[in-house]
């Protein structure tokens, strides 16, 4: 079965300092890969979403990047966090090809201070 | 006007009770309908996935797609306590990887 895994679960960051948080799948390969951030009581936003190595599409404008370098790993990057940036960011991998079901990973709590 | 509207809630039910939670849409071209539970300080997860308009059963929950209308509909029947979550729709035109969320209903059920 497919397992997807987000670290860390908890990060607490100053302003301007950087971020790294990595997702990674198992048990599928070549699936599409999602990062979102859900603010609280609101909706899920679609960050970036990737559909190969290489392979990034970014959907709003931000001081936010991501980047694939493996298969089944998804990395979300900053050179500068800002406070604007905290938020519960989602990690999900969808099979692809027709299947549009997306399955989501824990999860990271980030709170820039 | 939103994409996809979700009355937040709260909605408090006692065990056992019947909950109807409900997205309403304005993109006519929405094609593919889930509908994710989330559990504080957790991931969605996939409860429940249909296409075009129609029902889907699974155990006690219900899924319903009425497209002429813009409007999707979650049934649970004898709902648990463990039934106690935040409820989020979804929906997508096709396979192009943009899903729309709705804000998702936050659900109690008492014992």
């Amino acid at each position: 079965s497919q397992t997807i895994h987000q670290w860390p679960a908890t990060l607490v960051q100053p302003v301007g300092s950087p971020l790294s948080l990595e997702c990674t799948v198992e048990g599928t390969s070549n699936p599409n890969l999602y990062w979102y951030r859900q603010a609280a009581g609101r909706g899920l936003q679609l960050l970036f979403y990737s559909v190969g190595i290489g392979q990034i599409s970014s959907e709003v404008p931000q001081n936010l990047s991501a980047s694939r370098p493996q298969d089944r790993q998804f990395i979300l990057s900053s050179k500068k966090l800002l406070l604007s940036d905290s938020g519960f960011y989602l990690c999900a991998w969808s099979p692809g090809l027709a299947v549009n079901e997306q399955y989501f990973g824990p999860g990271t709590r980030l709170t820039v201070t | 006007q939103k994409e996809v509207e979700q009355d937040p809630g709260p909605l408090s039910v006692p065990e056992g009770a019947i909950v109807s939670l409900n997205c309403t849409y304005s993109n006519s071209a929405f094609q593919y309908f889930m509908w994710y539970r989330q559990y504080s300080r957790k991931g969605p997860e996939l409860l429940m996935y249909t296409y075009s308009s129609g029902n889907k059963e699974d155990g006690r929950f219900t899924a319903q797609v009425d497209k002429s209308s813009k409007y999707i509909s979650l049934f649970i029947r004898d709902s648990q306590p463990s039934d106690s979550a935040t409820y989020l729709c979804a929906m997508m035109v096709g396979n192009n990887n943009d899903m729309r969320f709705g804000a998702g209903t936050r659900l109690t059920v008492k014992p």
